[in-house]
């Protein structure tokens, strides 16, 4: 398996513009993640899905942020309008169960300028 | 608000030392405790999860233990190698949290040869 996938690694936009990250995990995993980091908060967790399907969305930041999850191979994160405080890296990640650790992504590295 | 709270922040030890860290967290209504590794530039890797009172698990040269009753869990590294220079994170989920894991903030070792 070639792991938890995450595209674009590196992404350079103007504030206002729209910004799409995209994920694909690890065929059967039922869990799917999106994880921000940054200097000040670390690893904070933004929203996750169990079956496709959103469980918890209370850290996403604002409601310019939404996350979908179409089916069980792929997941996007969109930021719109981007904001130059949304710089940060973006880790997806996925697992099989609770009981499981996760397995990352390499993560999006986000900047607006 | 949940906090992880690990320390220290960071270590500085010569090839051959051993170390360990501490990882403190909620002992009510716990669930699991995870142990991740993160190389710089890259994405955390899971080292182990822990979900019983008393639990020891090792890999290698690195083992953890678990305490849910006092809420914390430490991890060691026997004769430390350069190449374990990484942040070593720890994260846990609590009942209520379902999937949710809350990440500390890390402990960032650095070996010298």
């Amino acid at each position: 398996d070639a792991g938890v996938i995450q595209s674009p690694r590196h992404e350079v936009t103007e504030m206002g513009q729209e910004v799409t990250l995209r994920c694909k995990p690890i065929s059967g995993h039922d869990y799917l993640f999106w994880y921000r980091q940054t200097m000040m908060r670390g690893l904070e967790l933004l929203i996750y899905f169990n079956n496709n399907v959103p469980i918890d969305d209370s850290g996403m930041p604002e409601d310019r942020f939404s996350a979908k999850m179409p089916n069980a191979s792929f997941s996007t994160l969109k930021i719109q309008p981007s904001e130059p405080r949304d710089s940060a890296v973006y880790f997806c990640a996925s697992t099989f169960t609770g009981w499981d650790g996760y397995t990352f992504g390499s993560g999006t590295r986000l900047t607006v300028v | 608000i949940l906090n992880v709270e690990q320390s220290p922040q960071s270590l500085h030890v010569q090839e051959g030392d051993s170390t360990n860290f501490t990882c403190s967290f909620p002992s009510s209504n716990f669930y699991a405790l995870h142990w991740y590794r993160w190389e710089t530039a890259k994405s955390p890797e899971a080292l182990f999860v822990m979900t019983l009172n008393g639990d020891e698990k090792k890999k290698g040269r690195i083992s953890a233990t678990l305490n849910t009753k006092e809420g914390y869990s430490y991890l060691y590294i026997k004769g430390s190698q350069p190449e374990d220079s990484a942040t070593y994170l720890c994260a846990f989920n609590i009942q209520e949290y379902g999937n949710k894991l809350v990440f500390g903030a890390g402990t960032i070792l650095r070996v010298k040869s």
